[in-house]
C-alpha cells in the first residue's frame, strides 16, 4: 500500500512568489493534516480536513495561505504570495478516523520550502 | 495551551548502547496520549511508539521503550542495544483526546549513532 506522498520534495522560490504544495494521502484515509516545521523549531499544526471540509484550520499563520481538498482525495496548500518567514519543511498527514480514538497519523516526507 | 519540550537538540550513542531521549510537556489535561516520531534523513516520520495517560504501565515497542512519568509531565523514550538504523530525528508529540486531532511536538532530537 502506497504511503503519504508530497510533492515537490524541495521548492525554491523567490519572495512574492506563488508555490503550491500537494499531499496525497493513504488511500481511504478520510483525515488529512498539514503541518510545518520551521528551521530548527518545533512542528505545528497548520489545519485539518475531514473529508473536502476543514475541520480545524486554527494554525493557518495568515491569509497567504490557502489549503483545499478538492473530492476528498488529495490536498494543495498554496502560498501566495511567499514570504521569506515562509521557509521550512511542510508535512503532510492522514488518518483513517480521529475523533476521541487517537488514530495513528501516516506523515508524508515533507516539502522542504526555501523562499529567497 | 499545551507545550511539549525537547531540551536535547542532539544526542549521539555508541552502538550496541543506550541512550534515552528525554520530552517534557505541560497541559491542564488528565486525559491525553504521547507519541515518539523517529524521522530518518530523506524519509518519512513514523510511528515509533504511544502512551495512553491513563495507563500506568510504561509502553514498549521491541528495543524501544517509554519512562512515563504523569506527575512530572515527563516522557522520556529509551533505546536499547542501538543500531545504525536508529540515527534519525526524534519527535516527541502530545495530543489530547478531544475533538481536535492536531498533535503538538517538541522541536526534535537528533540522534547519532557510532559505528
Amino acid at each position: 500500500e502506497a504511503g503519504v506522498t508530497q510533492f515537490p520534495s524541495h521548492s525554491v522560490i523567490e519572495k512574492g512568489q506563488t508555490v503550491t504544495l500537494r499531499c496525497d494521502p493513504i488511500s481511504g484515509h478520510d483525515n488529512l493534516y498539514w503541518y510545518r516545521r520551521v528551521m530548527g523549531k518545533e512542528i505545528k499544526f497548520l489545519l485539518h480536513f475531514v473529508k473536502e471540509s476543514k475541520q480545524d484550520e486554527s494554525g493557518m499563520p495568515n491569509n497567504r495561505f490557502l489549503a483545499e481538498r478538492t473530492g476528498g482525495t488529495y490536498s494543495t496548500l498554496k502560498v501566495q504570495p511567499a514570504e521569506l518567514e515562509d521557509s521550512g519543511v511542510y508535512f503532510c498527514a492522514s488518518s483513517l478516523g480521529g475523533g476521541f480514538y487517537p488514530y495513528e497519523q501516516y506523515f508524508g516526507p515533507g516539502t522542504r520550502l526555501t523562499v529567497t | 495551551a499545551q507545550t511539549v519540550t525537547q531540551s536535547q537538540p542532539e544526542m549521539s550513542v555508541q552502538e550496541a548502547e543506550t541512550v534515552t531521549l528525554s520530552c517534557t510537556y505541560d497541559t491542564s489535561e488528565s486525559d491525553y496520549y504521547l507519541f515518539w516520531y523517529k524521522q530518518p534523513p530523506s524519509r518519512q516520520m513514523i510511528l515509533v511508539i504511544r502512551q495512553e495517560a491513563y495507563k500506568q504501565q510504561n509502553a514498549t515497542e521491541n528495543r524501544f521503550s517509554v519512562n512515563f512519568q504523569k506527575a512530572a509531565k515527563s516522557f522520556s523514550l529509551k533505546i536499547s542495544d542501538s543500531q545504525l538504523g536508529d540515527a534519525a530525528m526524534y519527535f516527541c508529540a502530545y495530543r489530547t483526546p478531544r475533538g481536535n486531532n492536531d498533535m503538538r511536538f517538541g522541536a526534535g532530537t537528533r540522534l547519532t549513532v557510532k559505528p
